[in-house]
């Protein structure tokens, strides 16, 4: 899995709670990115991240935040969890160079909010 | 919405048999095209990629074509084998876009026995 770990790789949590999913990678790889996966509509992107304090919106972001402090650790947090949120979520990265290169996904993360 | 798709949520393939994955696409922009692989429970992985200026790319067992006067991108795996099981998802990226990648709702590909 391209030394990336996302955590946890499964939560239940209630809705209104906030939440944040980890994720890891030792590859030193500049760009990382959360995606979200739900049937029928593939993978979409939530945000990304182009280095360390640089991130930005995907196109599914609303009720999203994150934040990259280390290049080694993207965080996504859910600062009020709804049920909408319920969904598979995956970190992705890709780099180190700034052309066209392949994204390696994590394992995953399953959210279901209740 | 979604710029790039997928012509068939399903395909069901006997194994040893040459498998085709057809992905449409929208944008004449897009410029660098890649094929994942999720099994289930897994993360998506990387099976190939093309850039436009390319309609043909070859791997282990798998190759990739690339029309642009149809927007058509399709994966040919060849003898197809029960470990081919998966869903498999078309993405494209913008280079003027920041290289995001954007998916199609994906193929699931089950290969008979």
């Amino acid at each position: 899995d391209a030394g990336i770990t996302q955590s946890p790789r499964h939560k239940v949590t209630e809705t209104g709670t906030p939440v944040t999913l980890r994720c890891h990678q030792t590859e030193n790889h500049r760009y990382m990115y959360w995606y979200r996966q739900d049937p029928g509509h593939g993978l979409r992107l939530i945000h990304y991240s182009y280095g360390v304090k640089d991130t930005d919106k995907g196109e599914v972001s609303d009720g999203y935040s994150v934040s990259r402090s280390k290049t080694e650790d993207f965080l996504l947090t859910l600062e009020s969890a709804t049920s909408s949120q319920t969904s598979v979520y995956f970190c992705a990265i890709s780099g180190p160079t700034g052309g066209h290169t392949e994204a390696f996904f994590g394992q995953g993360t399953r959210l279901t909010v209740v | 919405g979604e710029s790039v798709g997928l012509h068939l949520p399903t395909l069901s393939v006997q194994e040893g048999d040459n498998s085709i994955i057809n992905c449409a696409y929208s944008n004449s922009a897009s410029d660098y095209f890649i094929w994942y692989k999720q099994e289930s429970g897994k993360g998506p992985q990387f099976i190939i990629d093309i850039r436009s200026n390319m309609d043909k790319r070859q791997g282990q067992r798998v190759t990739v074509l690339l029309n642009k006067t149809v927007k058509h991108l399709s994966l040919q795996i060849a003898a197809t084998q029960p470990g081919d099981s998966a869903v498999y998802f078309c993405a494209e990226s913008l280079r003027s876009n920041d290289y995001k990648l954007s998916f199609g709702a994906g193929t699931t590909v089950t290969v008979r026995a």
